[in-house]
């Protein structure tokens, strides 16, 4: 069972360049996250979408996109990295719940440094 | 504004002590409450959750105890293992989307 699969692992950018991470989960899950992880901050959302074709922003959008063209994919985009972009990033998906309380399944992660 | 406050950063307990972790949470709105696990080079994963309408919760060696009316949860390990080792993070959210707010993680390390 692949669950959650995030590409790259690893990736070093040049400030200014672009790149996207890709999220892709096998559960059928109507729900995905973006969160990005840095030390002493925990996880914080950066988008998320609640079906294929929406979008919506969490916590710290500034500085990324996000598409969702197929229910199974959640792109994250980096249109100008930057140092502050040096991160952890990591994939969730969900199903869709009645109620709050559906179990997230995280990815590995995608280590990304911008220089 | 950090609205869930965990802690403490970390924390060292001997083989088959208690690893007790706190956590705090502002948002009244809130009505589901996990815990997840984190192993170094991993993603999180779900250890434990509980709901605002139970005092305690307990699978295994794991408990949550929660406290409504003080707005605090807290994670109790029982007779913890060092495969128990790892970065714990309590975690908040609300609504449908269950999107989740996290606390700032917990280091636990557990000596033999």
């Amino acid at each position: 069972n692949a669950g959650v699969t995030q590409t790259p692992k690893f990736r070093v950018l040049k400030t200014g360049q672009s790149m996207t991470l890709l999220c892709a989960q096998d559960m059928n899950h109507e729900y995905m996250y973006w969160y990005r992880q840095d030390p002493g901050m925990g996880l914080r959302l950066i988008h998320y979408s609640v079906g294929e074709g929406t979008t919506a922003k969490g916590e710290v959008p500034d500085g990324y996109n996000v598409s969702r063209l197929k229910k199974q994919n959640f792109l994250l985009g980096l249109e100008s990295a930057a140092p502050s972009q040096t991160s952890v990033y990591f994939c969730a998906s969900s199903y869709r719940g009645r109620n709050s309380g559906n179990t997230i399944y995280f990815g590995e992660g995608s280590w990304l440094t911008v220089v | 504004q950090q609205q869930v406050k965990q802690s403490p950063q970390s924390l060292i307990v001997q083989k088959g002590g208690i690893s007790i972790i706190n956590c705090a949470y502002e948002n009244t709105a809130f009505d589901y409450f996990p815990w997840y696990q984190q192993f170094p080079g991993k993603g999180p994963a779900l250890l434990i959750a509980i709901r605002p309408d139970v005092s305690e919760k307990k699978e295994g060696r794991f408990t949550i105890s929660f406290n409504k009316s003080a707005k605090q949860f807290s994670l109790h390990i029982m007779d913890s293992q060092p495969g128990d080792s790892a970065t714990y993070f309590c975690a908040a959210s609300y609504g449908t989307a269950s999107k989740l707010t996290f606390g700032t993680g917990t280091r636990l390390q557990v000596t033999l």
